[in-house]
């Protein structure tokens, strides 16, 4: 069977730093993915890890452990505009195809 | 570049009537998905095609929900009769293929369309 656990919400203020963790339980792992998706908006691409460790893109971070079958996502110098729902996507095969998506985590950001 | 179109936008029906998605992918993209978003969770994927043949169906409900891939380019998700819990967005969305190992192909997403079964 497939599982991921995330926070249902978050919230933090402008400025702040947040992480939102990742739990995973699945046939196959070849890789953790991050989207965001602003109310009525699709959900977009962030970042992916494949191996253990940090990777870096600006303000976001992510970050993954394959033992502990957990990844994170840090968001630093949080804007109002971070303010949407983030959800992890474990790649289920090796051609890079099939992901399935976890429940998603609200962030609310506050002035 | 063009991103995924989808149409439409937003679709409200009565419970056993039918209705039908389009979806148009980013141009040279292979892969194509039809996701399931209920409102406050994540996408559930319905089906994924590799050009015009069906990878993954496993999820959808065939009593009631067909796709469609002609020609390996747009496609149609019909869902016949609707049932209230069909009140969802349906995600489309696209990825380049990939015939060996990839680290992560990236998932472009359209905007959706909202379905209201009332």
């Amino acid at each position: 069977g497939q599982s991921l656990e995330q926070p249902s919400e978050v919230t933090a203020v402008e400025g702040a730093i947040v992480q939102i963790n990742c739990t995973y339980q699945t046939s196959g792992f070849y890789g953790l993915s991050w989207y965001q998706q602003h109310d009525g908006g699709a959900p977009t691409f962030l970042s992916y890890n494949a191996l253990d460790g940090l990777e870096e893109t600006g303000r976001f971070s992510s970050f993954l452990s394959r033992s502990d079958s957990y990844g994170y996502l840090l968001l630093q110098e949080l804007q109002m505009k971070d303010s949407a729902s983030y959800f992890c996507a474990v790649q289920t095969d090796n051609y890079g195809q099939n992901f399935v998506f976890g429940p998603g985590t609200r962030l609310s950001v506050l002035p | 570049e063009a991103g995924v179109a989808q149409s439409p936008r937003y679709k409200i029906i009565e419970k056993r009537q039918s209705v039908a998605f389009w979806c148009n992918p980013i141009s040279g993209h292979a892969t194509l998905y039809w996701y399931q978003q209920i409102l406050g969770q994540g996408p559930k994927l319905l089906i994924q095609f590799q050009n015009n043949g069906v990878v993954d169906d496993s999820q959808l409900p065939k009593d009631r929900f067909s796709a469609e891939r002609l020609k390996g380019v747009d496609s149609t998700l019909k869902i016949q009769p609707a049932k209230l819990e069909d009140s969802a967005v349906y995600l489309c969305a696209s990825s380049l293929e990939s015939r060996r190992y990839s680290s992560g192909n990236t998932i472009y997403f359209g905007e959706g369309s909202w379905l209201t079964v009332v």
